[in-house]
């Protein structure tokens, strides 16, 4: 298993420009979540997903937007970049909502300038 | 409106045990206690989590005291791999996990 996938690892953009952050996970995990995590901080929840087709705002969704085809696929688009989204991006997954082990990928760091 | 209060920073020596604490006295009946990790560079790591009982793993123990409102992460013999952020986690809530900004452990050979 490669467990959850994200690319690109890393990434610039410019004020204005929009991206699509890919995550995929092959562990047939119903439930995924994508989290962005400024330096020094800790985590913040951004979406999350419960199925195919099902998703749902978390704490800081502004921004940002996701869409959820397949069990594996879990995109993040980001319309108009703005500098405060400057972040490291993690997608994750886990078996049920909130499990108690969520598995993590390894991040997308981007850059808005 | 942070729900679990951890040091900031600690040091342990190779070899030796480590007790990371964590308050959470606001804690509700139906919280578990979660405790992830984040070595530098990569997406957090699930170290362990409980109810109300002590619990144990491959990577570690967790102490909970009595009236829940702190709990213990216990590392019984640190290795220069440990040195990681720790987080500890209070959930579910409302779909949430809430990473605060954890503990830094430095392990000193």
């Amino acid at each position: 298993n490669a467990g959850v996938t994200q690319t690109p690892k890393f990434r610039i953009l410019k004020i204005g420009q929009s991206m699509t952050l890919q995550c995929a996970q092959d562990m047939n995990h119903n439930y995924m979540y994508w989290y962005r995590q400024d330096p020094g901080m800790g985590l913040k929840l951004i979406y999350y997903s419960v199925g195919a087709g099902i998703t749902d705002k978390g704490e800081v969704p502004n921004g940002y937007n996701v869409s959820r085809s397949t069990t594996e696929d879990f995109p993040l688009r980001l319309e108009l970049a703005a500098p405060s989204q400057t972040s490291v991006y993690f997608c994750a997954s886990s078996t049920t909502l909130i499990s108690y082990e969520q598995y993590f990928g390894p991040g997308t760091r981007l850059t808005v300038t | 409106d942070a729900k679990t209060t951890q040091p900031n920073s600690m040091e342990s020596n190779e070899e030796e045990p480590v007790h990371l604490p964590c308050n959470h006295s606001t804690i509700s009946g139906t919280d578990y206690i979660h405790w992830y990790r984040q070595l530098p560079s990569q997406g957090p790591e699930y170290v362990i989590h409980g109810l109300t009982s002590n619990v144990n793993n491959r990577m570690a123990s967790l102490a909970i005291a009595e009236d829940r409102k702190s709990s213990t992460l216990i590392l019984h013999r640190a290795t220069l791999r440990d040195a990681a952020v720790y987080y500890c986690i209070l959930g579910p809530d409302n779909n949430d996990m809430r990473f605060g900004a954890g503990t830094r452990l430095t392990v000193k050979p």
